[in-house]
């Protein structure tokens, strides 16, 4: 089972402030990594898929980047609505594994 | 515009069977993979299963014993079973649509919260 660890597991930031979450895979999985914002009480959502693709209604503030086992979400200016927890996600193998998250508090 | 939908009964007895219906709407199952995924109150995300829109299945090797994932076309649905659950199933269990290719999750409806419990 390929594991995805991301850090940090927790950050409070402040608005307009640049954002980096790290989700590393204990084997390559080439660009195999798709990111998901999940806010309370609702289902995640896709915000990037294949490490750097966009995807139809991710605003365009965020970003990513990797491969191999390393990669990284960017939120390019922090707005109050990007409160949330953001998962990685594998599918180069089975099981499909998910990292464990990151919660993003506004300060 | 695609929608799923999550329903079923909110609480199962510890060693029954916990079984819940994704209903999907403005879409045909054609072309895509469908999955569950559930989440553990205050956890993370843990992968269940998909099932091709053929019939194909793939089942997280965790819960490949006790777990079946079916559909029907005609009514556009997707079905979870999972036998013989604990405490430890108690979770929300999302359906989540798969792109052909079958990499991201593209699609997720609201999710059903199951909880075992006597």
């Amino acid at each position: 089972e390929i594991v995805l660890t991301q850090s940090p597991d927790f950050q409070s930031v402040t608005p307009k402030e640049k954002v980096t979450i790290t989700c590393r895979a204990s084997q390559d999985i080439g660009s195999s990594i798709h990111w998901y914002q999940q806010k309370p009480g609702q289902s995640p959502k896709l915000l990037i898929k294949y490490a750097s693709q966009s995807v139809s209604g991710a605003p365009s503030r965020f970003s990513g980047r990797g491969s191999g086992t390393d990669f990284t979400l960017t939120i390019s200016s922090l707005e109050a609505e990007d409160a949330a927890t953001y998962y990685c996600h594998q599918s180069s193998g089975f099981p499909f594994t998910f990292g464990q998250g990151t919660k993003l508090d506004i300060k | 515009q695609v929608q799923l939908q999550e329903s079923g009964p909110g609480l199962v007895k510890p060693s029954e069977t916990l079984s819940l219906t994704c209903t999907v709407s403005g879409g045909s199952l054609n072309t895509f993979y469908w999955s569950w995924i559930r989440q553990s109150p205050g956890k993370g995300l843990e992968w269940i299963g998909f099932i091709y829109y053929i019939g194909t299945t793939n089942y997280n090797p965790s819960l490949k014993s006790r777990v079946s994932i079916s559909l029907d076309t005609s009514k556009t649905q997707i079905s979870l079973r999972l036998n013989s659950v604990t405490a430890a199933d108690t979770a929300i269990y999302y359906c989540a649509r798969l792109s052909p290719r079958g990499d991201a999750f593209d699609i997720w409806g609201l999710g059903a919260l199951v909880t075992v419990s006597s």
